[in-house]
């Protein structure tokens, strides 16, 4: 099936840094959204986007829907140890009533206290 | 109140056995699905339904039936089970049909001997 180029894959940071990660895709989007799945947990919706250029916070979470919208970005800032877990972007096309959510691989965030 | 719960958590059973996992929300959406999670942590898109009408069947193994007696409700059975089947089961619930915002279950991890 199709999926999201999403990376980096994984990352291993110190408490306190800034995170990034981004997700590249080769079709048009009308709808990213970010996502966190903590250990053992489902997922949680964390951001939605639905404009080209759209640019939305959620506390220390900062996510940018692509002008292209082809990709997106998720920042995390001042990292704590609580934001460990796998990060997923997932893009939505326009297709009716049976459009279904295209996954990124997830990006697993490790803080180091 | 759990807004998505599934049963069991943990399912632990032979190759060959048939089993049932059962999901429900309590969050009145039209919409629900069956994800799988498999060990590279990918999510993949399994069935879906809208007020209980089937409406996203990808490509899986006929040994995998959902039901949905409500829309409040969406069951999985597996028929001979095989190894491969062994991966997280996440329950999810939207809104709308082709809903983005969901609303995922805690998973239920299978594991076939």
């Amino acid at each position: 099936g199709q999926q999201l180029n999403q990376s980096p894959q994984s990352m291993f940071i110190q408490e306190g840094e800034d995170v990034s990660m981004n997700c590249t895709s080769s079709s048009i989007f009308n709808t990213w959204l970010w996502y966190k799945q903590d250990p053992g947990e489902g997922p949680v919706l964390l951001i939605a986007l639905y404009k080209a250029g759209e640019l939305t916070s959620n506390g220390r979470l900062t996510a940018q829907f692509g002008i292209t919208r082809k990709d997106s970005f998720l920042n995390i800032s001042a990292s704590i140890p609580s934001d460990v877990g796998i990060y997923f972007c997932a893009g939505q096309l326009n297709a009716g009533n049976n459009r279904k959510l295209i996954w990124g691989l997830g990006t697993s965030l490790a803080v180091n206290p | 109140d759990t807004a998505v719960s599934q049963t069991p958590k943990y399912l632990v059973t032979q190759m060959g056995n048939d089993k049932s996992i059962k999901c429900e929300q309590n969050l009145g959406h039209d919409t629900m699905y069956w994800y799988k999670q498999d060990s590279k942590k990918f999510l993949k898109i399994m069935f879906s339904y809208n007020n209980k009408e089937l409406i996203i069947n990808e490509t899986v193994p006929n040994r995998f039936s959902p039901k949905s007696p409500d829309k409040a409700h969406l069951n999985l059975h597996i028929n001979s089970l095989e190894l491969g089947d062994s991966a997280v089961y996440f329950c999810a619930s939207s809104r709308l049909a082709g809903g983005n915002e969901q609303f995922f279950g805690p998973g239920t991890r299978l594991t076939v001997l």
